[in-house]
């Protein structure tokens, strides 16, 4: 979709190095989301946000943090702590609906590798 | 926690033929269960969802089907064509975060 940018589309990182991704969306949409994809898998949530300046950990949260200041931004830093970091990074985002879950919107994803 | 399972892992299918992916699922308060293809190196992308209040959702060539009592739901394509070739994924909302199936790699062969 258009209206979910990330940058870069490619990254690489130092050994002890944090990296951080950016996800920015135009589409006024509450949620956003990042996942991790490793060839041949499905994706995996790690960190997700309903509302500026809360978020709360997905399934593999070890060894990154996000940041929530404003509803169009969500990045996402991949810590030294993640020893196996090298995935294709997708972030989403999605209205909240009163009349239950809506549908998520991704962005191209960026691509990290380890040096 | 939710946990989705998908088969199968690869599907091979004459152009014309149907194919059909399913998938099962844990949390019997998920409600909300969408299927996204992706080729390769892209983003996913929605091609239909269902609620759990329908069992059954059509879109041209593409239908879902759920089965609550199961914990089952099923992606059909007819008519598959080659650019239907794609990785499909499953997922289902358990309280508002998706859990995704590993994926179905589909090749359609002329």
């Amino acid at each position: 979709d258009g209206g979910i940018t990330q940058s870069p589309k490619y990254l690489f990182r130092k050994e002890g190095q944090n990296v951080t991704l950016s996800c920015e969306q135009n589409l006024n949409h509450d949620a956003m989301y990042w996942y991790r994809q490793d060839p041949g898998q499905g994706l995996r949530l790690i960190y997700y946000s309903q509302i500026v300046n809360d978020f709360q950990k997905g399934d593999i949260a070890e060894g990154y943090s996000v940041s929530r200041e404003k509803k169009e931004s969500f990045p996402l830093t991949v810590t030294s702590a993640q020893k196996n970091p090298t995935a294709f990074y997708l972030c989403a985002s999605s209205i909240l609906g009163d009349s239950g879950n809506q549908p998520q919107h991704f962005g191209d994803g960026t691509r990290l590798s380890i040096l | 926690g939710e946990n989705v399972e998908q088969h199968p892992s690869t599907l091979s299918v004459q152009e014309g033929d149907s194919a059909v992916i399913k998938c099962t699922y844990s949390d019997s308060a998920s409600n909300y269960f969408p299927w996204y293809k992706q080729e390769l190196g892209k983003r996913p992308q929605l091609i239909i969802d269902i609620r759990s209040n329908v069992g059954e959702k059509k879109d041209q060539r593409i239908a879902v089907t759920l089965n609550k009592t199961a914990k089952h739901f099923s992606l059909h394509i007819t008519e598959t064509q080659p650019e239907d070739s794609a990785v499909y994924f499953c997922a289902a909302d358990s309280w508002g975060k998706l859990q995704f199936g590993a994926g179905t790699q589909v090749v359609v062969t002329p």
